[in-house]
């Protein structure tokens, strides 16, 4: 079956400092749908990133990610890490036309101090 | 749009009752997913449904947990003789269903067992 690996339970980094979280993962699909969802405290989990399109940058609220096959890779990266960045990142996969369930990562907790 | 609505958002059983859990999913969506989390595990997916019609239950507990959609406003998650280890946030998800869309959660409803 698939799967996700986030190699980092806990990123700390310093305000202003960039910020990679690292996502790779095993399919045997070859068009699949990626998605990074962040969860801030005692909130929902909420989409932050999606992509499907190899080698295309995809960026949102500052974030940005690349979909990689030729590493398997889906990495979230930021420049510039903010204070209310602090919150929990899942990456997550999912074959397209339905009747598959999504995969998701373990998360990584990202906390960003003064 | 309301977002996905889950009752209750807090509920607490003693060991050996049962617990039922309500979503409703966001009007149009046609799939509706099932996850528990907790600190140690993360998201597990539990199960999901494409038009009412149960696709994947492979994450469910075997014994105790089952799901239902009886129409397409709302799902039930119900759990048998609860037990200690079935504390955790159980959240409920929808979407539009062609892999690529975007799941949206609702707030999770917290589940504490005594």
């Amino acid at each position: 079956g698939d799967s996700v690996t986030q190699t980092e339970g806990l990123v700390t980094v310093t305000e202003g400092l960039p910020v990679k979280l690292n996502c790779t993962y095993q399919t045997t699909y070859l068009t699949i749908a990626f998605f990074w969802y962040v969860q801030y405290l005692n909130e929902a989990p909420q989409v932050l990133l999606r992509s499907s399109t190899d080698n295309k940058r995809t960026e949102h609220q500052g974030f940005h990610a690349t979909l990689h096959k030729s590493s398997s890779s889906f990495h979230l990266q930021k420049s510039s890490a903010q204070l209310s960045d602090s919150a929990l990142y899942y990456c997550a996969l999912r074959p397209p036309g339905g009747n598959y369930k999504p995969t998701f990562g373990k998360g990584t907790s990202l906390v960003v101090h003064p | 749009n309301a977002g996905v609505i889950q009752t209750p958002r807090h509920k607490v059983t003693g060991k050996g009752q049962e617990a039922t859990l309500w979503c409703e999913p966001i009007s149009g969506h046609s799939a509706v997913f099932w996850y528990r989390q907790t600190i140690v595990q993360g998201l597990e997916f539990l199960t999901y449904f494409r038009n009412q019609a149960p696709i994947d239950d492979s994450g469910m507990p075997k014994e105790r947990f089952s799901a239902q959609m009886p129409n397409q406003s709302h799902s039930t998650l119900k759990i048998q003789s609860t037990q200690p280890q079935d504390s955790a946030v159980y959240l409920c998800a929808s979407s539009f269903d062609r892999g690529i869309d975007t799941q949206y959660f609702g707030p999770g409803t917290r589940l504490l067992v005594l």
